[in-house]
């Protein structure tokens, strides 16, 4: 258990489907991330929210769509997918919004394939 | 353009013996770097990490090397045990008020028995 929750696993979808993935963290976090690892290349920082509030995007494009409902919760939806987006989506959480310790804790991920 | 580069993807080491991952970066701005460890189907996870104000941080098996001028680290794993065997990845962040981690592309570590 790392304490910072991802679901599902592993998702399958056509080009056309809306999905969302959903990531929970009980560690008192302030700050949660997403992170996308596809195969060769290094993890990918898409969006960091501090406080809940949205404080980075790294030029993700409209098809992946953030939310973050309270600072325990964080969802990222999905539509119109294209196949190059099949990659490991991770959802990170970390205690401070700044300083020299970030010790990230991240979940273990969600598998996405798009079909 | 990475900031972060790991530039071996693999290394096999025998059980015992001395680990050593490398690592280095091209932003001056960056003050703190971590290493991450990370299974097959697990998230990765928090291992060690070096302020820049230093050039050493020891943990038990596990020591981080910060070579400021060379802006290269290392990470060293002595001795190594199977249970190392993982993908190890090398992270560096800049600044106080930034928490963002800038991620190289990780070492596949094969610790043989």
């Amino acid at each position: 258990e790392t304490g910072v929750t991802q679901t599902p696993r592993h998702l399958v979808m056509g080009m056309t489907n809306k999905k969302s993935l959903k990531c929970e963290q009980h560690l008192g976090h302030n700050a949660m991330y997403w992170y996308k690892q596809s195969a060769k290349k290094p993890l990918e920082l898409m969006f960091v929210y501090n406080f809940k509030e949205q404080t980075e995007n790294n030029s993700v494009p409209s098809r992946f769509s953030p939310e973050c409902p309270n600072s325990s919760h964080l969802f990222l939806h999905l539509h119109t997918l294209q196949p190059e987006d099949s990659a490991l989506y991770l959802c990170a959480s970390s205690p401070l919004g700044g300083g020299s310790n970030y010790g990230y804790t991240f979940g273990s991920g969600t598998r996405l394939t798009v079909v | 353009d990475q900031q972060v580069k790991q530039n071996s993807p693999s290394l096999s080491v025998q059980e015992g013996r001395i680990s050593i991952l490398n690592c280095d970066y091209t932003n001056s701005m960056f003050d703190y770097f971590l290493w991450y460890k990370k299974y097959p189907a697990e998230g990765p996870t928090f291992l060690i990490s070096i302020s820049s104000i230093k050039d050493k941080n020891e943990d038990g098996r596990f020591t981080v090397f910060l070579n400021k001028s060379a802006k290269h680290l290392s990470l060293h794993i002595v001795p190594s045990q199977p249970g190392d065997s993982a993908v190890y990845f090398c992270a560096a962040s800049a600044g106080a008020g930034s928490y963002q981690l800038t991620f190289g592309k990780g070492t596949k570590l094969s610790v043989i028995p």
